[in-house]
């Protein structure tokens, strides 16, 4: 099964870049690599998704080598809105089923 | 709007009592799941369902239940057999289990607390 590794926590400012890195040494080839985000109490919002190379929607941007045994979620120009939990998730098989398996994430907290 | 509604928000149960947490989705997702977050943890599955009256334990499914009955609903009973289950519950649902490039779409959630 593949399993992802991301920080902890990471602490930034308003207006920086924040750069966030997960690995997933096992990924399988036809996994996609999928984040979320999610505010206290509230149910994870999907950001991003990639297969490879680089995506980017209005909100982040997602950058995966060439290897994808890793992959770094790009907020440009945080501001203190958010601050959250971002986690990493590629494919966790389970009798053939695709199951969206989170792990702790990474907490990200952004100071004025 | 289409979306996933969960109810209550918020759910006081005595010990000993079971409970049902409600799930509802207008999305005409196939796929739906429970998943369990402690206090400064990840989420953790309980149970998924791929298609009506069909479902399987997920990783923590002892001392809960669930049924299928209809694609827009998936209830979660927390029963007694729950040892711990003071914990934020969040359901989930997708387009399709097996499909490795599928979103999920999750719930608000329901704080449930063991008074």
């Amino acid at each position: 099964l593949a399993k992802t590794t991301q920080p902890i926590s990471m602490d930034s400012y308003e207006g920086q870049e924040v750069n966030i890195t997960c690995s997933h040494n096992n990924i399988a080839t036809n996994d996609y690599i999928t984040w979320y985000q999610q505010f206290p109490s509230q149910g994870p919002r999907f950001i991003i998704q990639g297969y490879k190379t680089k995506v980017t929607n209005e909100v982040a941007s997602l950058f995966i080598p060439a290897d994808r045994k890793s992959s770094t979620l790009s907020l440009p120009r945080v501001s203190l809105s958010d601050t959250a939990v971002y986690y990493c998730l590629v494919g966790q098989s389970s009798g053939g089923s695709y199951i969206p398996t989170f792990g702790r994430g990474t907490s990200l907290i952004v100071h004025p | 709007d289409g979306g996933i509604t969960q109810s209550p928000k918020y759910l006081f149960r005595k010990e000993g009592q079971n409970v049902t947490l409600s799930c509802e989705q207008n999305l005409n997702h196939d796929a739906m799941y429970w998943y369990r977050q402690d206090p400064g943890q990840g989420l953790r599955l309980i149970y998924y369902s791929q298609i009506v009256n069909d479902f399987q334990k997920g990783d923590i499914a002892e001392g809960y239940s669930v049924s299928r009955e209809k694609k827009e609903s998936f209830p979660l009973t927390v029963t007694s057999a729950q040892k711990n289950p003071t914990a934020f519950y969040l359901c989930a649902s997708s387009t399709g289990i097996n499909m490795r490039n599928t979103e999920a779409f999750f719930g608000q959630g329901t704080r449930l607390t063991v008074v």
